[in-house]
């Protein structure tokens, strides 16, 4: 049982690249999340997906789209990557939206 | 102010210490509060759900949550080394989307 699964696990990137970050659940959930993790900074969410269809943004939206690609995938977009996006990015799912998410093991991006 | 405050520490403790791990909210609204343990360069992993107010137990582990005073604890008994990680509270309101978690916790259990 995979559970969330994350691709890429690291990546470079030169400022101004664009890059999509991909997450799948093999949990059957409907709601799925992105966050990114800095020092300090603890879980900051991104982006979420309450359900199939539907996108809202979190608490640091700015310079990243999404897309819920169908039930089991969301994908997190940086269209022009910015050094201040370097971070470990974190996709999460759930069934429900109070209840416990499941967390991948991350993203490592770095931008240069 | 953040609404769910947690010291980040770090916090270093023999291995078989008690280690008690606290949070603090300020959002009446919470209902639902967990703990995580994360390991060095992996995702977070649930380690305790509840619900309101009381306690639960899971082996080693007990949460604690007294909404009265807004207070979210975590005991770990009999410390050990494989303990060592960085442990975060969430807390989240009925119908709610989304979690709210403190910044973490790192917690070294030394043998």
């Amino acid at each position: 049982n995979a559970g969330v699964t994350q691709t890429p696990k690291f990546q470079v990137l030169k400022t101004g690249q664009s890059m999509t970050l991909q997450c799948a659940q093999d949990m059957n959930h409907n709601s799925m999340y992105w966050y990114r993790q800095d020092p300090g900074m603890g879980l900051r969410l991104i982006y979420y997906s309450a359900s199939e269809g539907t996108t809202d943004k979190g608490e640091v939206p700015n310079g990243y789209n999404v897309s819920r690609l169908n039930k089991r995938e969301f994908s997190l977009r940086l269209e022009s990557a910015a050094p201040s996006q370097t971070s470990v990015y974190f996709c999460a799912s759930t069934n429900q939206g109070n209840q416990p998410q499941h967390f991948g093991d991350g993203t490592r991006l770095s931008i240069l | 102010q953040k609404e769910v405050e947690q010291d980040p520490g770090p916090l270093s403790v023999p291995e078989g210490a008690i280690v008690s791990l606290n949070c603090t909210y300020s959002n009446s609204a919470f209902q639902y509060f967990m703990w995580y343990r994360q390991y060095s360069r992996k995702g977070p992993e649930l380690l305790m759900y509840t619900y309101s107010s009381g306690n639960k137990e899971d082996g080693r582990f007990t949460a604690q949550v007294d909404k009265s005073s807004k207070y979210i604890s975590l005991f770990i008994r009999d410390s050990q080394p494989s303990d060592s990680a960085t442990y975060l509270c969430a807390a989240s309101g009925a119908g709610s989307y989304q979690l709210t978690f403190g910044k973490g916790t790192k917690l070294s259990v030394i043998p």
